[in-house]
């Protein structure tokens, strides 16, 4: 059981905004860096999204954006398209597990 | 451009052990990274499962630690993974990725990118 807590699904029309949140504690969220994964269909392989919190690597459109504040992030798209259709989810280190852990995952739907 | 391709037996039988190699292409396995294992149950979520660095250190998730062994090969530039005592619990969808890993105890950076393609793993008799 994951340690990090998505909505397990958020919707909104073609051109909407959506936000996933990511919520976490002081022992991975609140002191380390957030990274966000786009799942395009499950057992494929993720693409990174976001890295240090709010980066977005080359090639990933400004419509998507992230932030952090204490123990939680926020994944957010703008200008949803139907292409952003897929299960995101976020990443960081857990210092009390020592571990890597990932969020519960959040399945977008364009309506 | 990274790229990582996996292999290995997509039906493994109950109480015997998993092993999947990750080849890795257009990046030498010694640089400065870290190389992981992870995985996804049916219908559920990611899972770290481990990750090697070029010296042959090695971190894993403790949950699955005793079962995990996890090497890598320089001179065939690609590394691999064994599980043991495999119940159907271990049926997922296995990755290989590179491990971007900066810090420990705080303010730790730590991402995957790019993936290997996937392997189902299926634990069945």
């Amino acid at each position: 059981q994951s340690v990090l807590t998505q909505p397990p699904s958020v919707s909104a029309a073609p051109g909407q905004t959506v936000t996933i949140s990511c919520s976490g504690s002081t022992s991975n969220i609140g002191n380390n860096y957030v990274f966000w994964y786009q799942q395009r269909l499950p057992g494929t392989a993720p693409k990174l999204l976001i890295y240090d919190n709010n980066n977005r690597p080359s090639g990933i459109p400004d419509r998507f954006s992230g932030s952090k504040s204490g123990t939680s992030a926020t994944l957010g798209i703008t200008g949803l398209q139907t292409g952003d259709e897929a299960d995101y989810y976020c990443g960081t280190w857990d210092t009390s597990l020592s571990s890597h852990i990932f969020g519960t995952g959040t399945k977008v739907t364009v309506l | 451009q990274v790229q990582l391709q996996q292999s290995g037996p997509g039906l493994v039988k109950p109480s015997e052990t998993l092993s999947l190699t990750c080849a890795v292409s257009g990046s030498s396995i010694s640089s400065n990274y870290y190389w992981g294992w992870i995985r996804q149950p049916p219908g559920k979520g990611l899972e770290w499962i481990g990750s090697i660095f070029q010296s042959g250190t090695t971190y894993h998730n403790p949950s699955l630690e005793r079962r995990v062994t996890i090497s890598i090969d320089t001179t065939q530039n690609q590394f691999s993974l064994k599980m043991s005592s495999l119940t159907a619990a271990d049926t997922a969808v296995y990755f290989c990725a590179r491990h971007r890993w900066f810090g420990y105890d705080s303010l730790s950076r730590n991402w995957f990118d790019p993936w290997g393609q996937g392997t189902l793993v299926n634990v069945s008799s």
